[in-house]
C-alpha cells in the first residue's frame, strides 16, 4: 500500500470544539483506508477503518468520510478531548502490501 | 491496551555493537512486524514473520534480522549499530499476514540510542 497524504503536519484546536483531519490521495488502486492514533510514548493504536464501498463510518465519537470523487477523506472527532492528543496517521491498506505510514497530522488540543 | 509486549523498553548501544530486541505477541496473533520510527517520522517497514518464516521485508539493509519462534514471539536484531539506527523500535501483532488489510497491535515500542 502507498501512503496518503495529510493536509497539515499539524492541527490545533480548542477543548470541546470538533476537529478534522484530512487526508488525500493520488489514485484508487486499493479500496480499503485506516486511520492510527499514536500518543506520546505509545505505539500507533487502530481507530477506524473504511472500504470504498461506503462514504461514510462512524466510530465512537469520530467519523470518517471518503470522497472518492476527488479522492479525499477525512477523519472527524467530536468533542475534541485533551486526550485526543495525539499523531493521526491516515494509511491506504492492499492485499499484498504493507502498511505504509506517512509523517501524520499532530493534533493539539487546548483548553 | 494491546497485549503487546517489547523489552527493553530503552537501551544505550554505542557504534558497532549488536543489539535484539524483544516481542510478546497478542494472544491468538501468528504475525509479528517490525518498524522502525524516527523521531517526527512515521513508523517504517522493516519486516514482518508468519509462522517463523519472513513474510515481506522493507528497505533495510542485512544486517537488520530477525526471528519468530514457536509461541510466535520475536526478535529483532541489529549488527554493526550506525548512529542513524536511533530510533523508537515498534513490533506490531496482528491475527494474520494479511498485509495491510489486517489490523495491527503496536507495543509501545524500544527507544534504541546509538552513541
Amino acid at each position: 500500500g502507498e501512503s496518503v497524504g495529510l493536509h497539515l503536519p499539524t492541527l490545533s484546536v480548542q477543548e470541546g470544539d470538533n476537529s478534522i483531519i484530512n487526508c488525500a490521495y493520488s489514485n484508487s488502486a486499493s479500496d480499503y483506508f485506516i486511520w492510527y492514533k499514536q500518543e506520546s510514548g505509545k505505539g500507533p493504536q487502530f481507530i477506524i477503518d473504511i472500504r470504498s464501498n461506503m462514504d461514510k463510518r462512524q466510530g465512537q465519537r469520530v467519523t470518517v468520510l471518503l470522497n472518492k470523487t476527488v479522492k479525499h477523506l477525512s477523519l472527524q472527532i467530536a468533542a475534541t478531548q485533551p486526550g485526543d492528543s495525539a499523531v493521526y496517521f491516515c494509511l491506504r491498506g492492499g492485499d499484498t502490501d504493507k502498511l505504509i505510514f506517512g509523517t501524520g497530522t499532530r493534533l493539539q488540543v487546548f483548553p | 491496551e494491546t497485549g503487546v509486549t517489547q523489552s527493553p523498553t530503552h537501551l544505550i548501544k554505542t557504534r558497532g555493537q549488536q543489539v535484539t530486541l524483544r516481542c510478546s505477541s497478542q494472544s491468538g496473533h501468528n504475525t509479528v512486524s517490525w518498524y522502525q520510527q524516527a523521531l517526527g517520522q512515521g513508523p517504517q517497514f522493516i519486516f514482518q514473520y508468519y509462522r517463523e518464516e519472513e513474510n515481506g521485508r522493507g528497505n533495510f539493509p542485512p544486517r537488520f534480522s530477525g526471528l519468530q519462534f514457536p509461541n510466535y514471539s520475536s526478535e529483532l536484531n541489529v549488527n554493526a549499530l550506525e548512529l542513524d539506527d536511533s530510533a523508537l523500535y515498534l513490533c506490531a501483532s496482528s491475527l494474520g499476514p494479511g498485509g495491510a488489510n489486517e489490523k495491527l497491535f503496536f507495543g509501545s515500542g524500544t527507544q534504541l540510542s546509538v552513541l
